[in-house]
């Protein structure tokens, strides 16, 4: 059971150049998150995605796209990377409904740099 | 005014006592509440979860949670080193809405 799956696990870009982070589930849940976590900042949310289909903006959303390709996978997209992007990336899956189910199962995470 | 609060550390207890480690929330609509370990360099792992006023045990971990105060608590007893980790407070508004905010977290030292 490989739970969350993101790829890649460290990527170094320059100013300008693109990239996109990968993520899947196989837990069959309908919710996925991307955070970046910063050191004093703590995870912050860029984008969520309630359910296949549907995405909305977290708390830190520019400079990102993403896309739900279906129910296992949503994936992250820097158009034009800025070194105040450099972070480690997290995704995370959840299914909603409540309690006992409940809470996120977090990927590996993607260390990025931007020179 | 940040939405979840957590004293950053670092918190040093010695092996075998009691660690506290205290989280305050804004939002007096927050449900749920999470406490998450994190190793260095490593992704979250979930802990416990309380949504109920009271206390929540398991194994050497206590969660406390009490709204009126907005305020959530994780006792870990009979500390051991492999306790040393940054843990994360995070809270959700409604059951359905299950979007987290995390706390800064506290990193924890064990002292053998």
């Amino acid at each position: 059971n490989a739970g969350v799956t993101q790829t890649p696990k460290f990527q170094v870009l320059k100013t300008g150049q693109s990239m996109t982070l990968q993520c899947a589930q196989d837990m069959n849940h309908n919710s996925m998150y991307w955070y970046r976590q910063d050191p004093g900042m703590g995870l912050r949310l860029i984008y969520y995605s309630a359910s296949e289909g549907t995405t909305d903006k977290g708390e830190v959303p520019n400079g990102y796209n993403v896309s739900r390709l279906n129910k296992r996978e949503f994936s992250l997209r820097l158009e034009s990377a800025a070194p105040s992007q450099t972070s480690v990336y997290f995704c995370a899956s959840s299914e909603p409904g409540g309690p006992p189910n409940y809470g996120y199962t977090f990927g590996s995470g993607t260390r990025l740099t931007v020179v | 005014q940040k939405e979840v609060e957590q004293n950053s550390g670092p918190l040093s207890v010695p092996e075998g006592a009691i660690a506290s480690l205290n989280c305050t929330y804004s939002d007096r609509g927050s449900q749920s509440f999470f406490w998450y370990r994190q190793y260095s360099g490593k992704s979250p792992e979930l802990i416990m979860f309380i949504y109920s006023n009271g206390d929540k045990e398991d194994g050497r971990f206590t969660a406390q949670l009490n709204k009126a105060s907005q305020y959530v608590s994780l006792l870990i007893r009979d500390s051991q080193p492999s306790d040393s980790a940054t843990y994360l407070c995070a809270v959700t508004g409604n059951f359905g809405n299950e979007k987290l905010t995390f706390g800064t977290g506290t990193r924890l030292t064990i002292i053998p």
